[in-house]
């Protein structure tokens, strides 16, 4: 059963650089598009992007300026960088993995907290 | 793009349904027939419960049950139980991205 695990600073300062990694295990990264989702403290989800195993990616509009998405398909990990960080930023984040053609995301992480502040 | 319309809150009793609308515009929800809806209790990940509209994933009770008219997608719940109290999302594709609503909190009495 494939299981993800996010990993990353808890605490990053404002306007620096946010940069998560999800790990990928039970299974292989390869073939399946894999997301990056987040959800501010008694917010909603807002979906940040995707990223697929040969490196193409889709980005949310509102983000896609501050927003980079990677894989590493040796390490079964996939990574998100944040750039130019405020307090607006501070959310769970969570990472998924997308079933193609059908645009859900079936695999989710526990989620990791970032707070941006100084 | 803009967030999906939820109502904030719904409650049932046990043994009662619910329904849940999620409303956009043609560009997401009735452009589209790929309408998910997810789970998310409180301190947890959110957990698919259907996806492409009306399509159940594996291991997901058939109480939960989706549907879609024009610019309105709905999840309704039959047969409440207590552990079905949680939030609940709407999520659609929309133009290469994805747009979830803004969240409903059932209430079972």
């Amino acid at each position: 059963q494939v299981q993800l695990q996010e990993s990353g600073p808890g605490l990053v300062k404002p306007s620096e650089t946010l940069s998560l990694t999800c790990t990928v295990s039970g299974g292989s990264i390869s073939s399946y598009y894999w997301s990056w989702i987040r959800q501010p403290a008694g917010k909603g989800l807002e979906w940040i992007g995707r990223i697929y195993t040969s490196g193409s990616t889709n980005y949310n509009p509102s983000l896609k300026s501050r927003v980079t998405m990677s894989v590493d398909t040796s390490k079964n990990q996939f990574s998100l960088k944040l750039s130019s960080v405020t307090a607006a930023d501070t959310a769970v984040y969570y990472c998924a993995r997308e079933v193609e053609y059908d645009f859900c995301m079936d695999v989710w992480g526990q989620g990791t907290t970032v707070t941006v502040s100084s | 793009q803009s967030a999906l319309t939820q109502p904030a809150s719904v409650s049932g009793s046990p043994g009662q349904s619910i329904t849940i609308s999620c409303t956009g515009t043609s560009s997401d929800v009735g452009g589209y027939n790929y309408v998910s809806w997810y789970q998310q209790h409180p301190g947890k990940a959110p957990k698919l419960m259907i996806y492409d509209v009306s399509n159940r994933p594996s291991g997901v009770s058939n109480r939960f049950s989706g549907s879609k008219s024009g610019n309105t997608a709905s999840l309704t719940i039959s047969g409440l139980q207590a552990e079905d109290e949680a939030d609940y999302y709407c999520s659609s594709y929309t133009s290469s991205s994805r747009v979830f609503g803004g969240g409903t909190k059932l209430t079972v009495l």
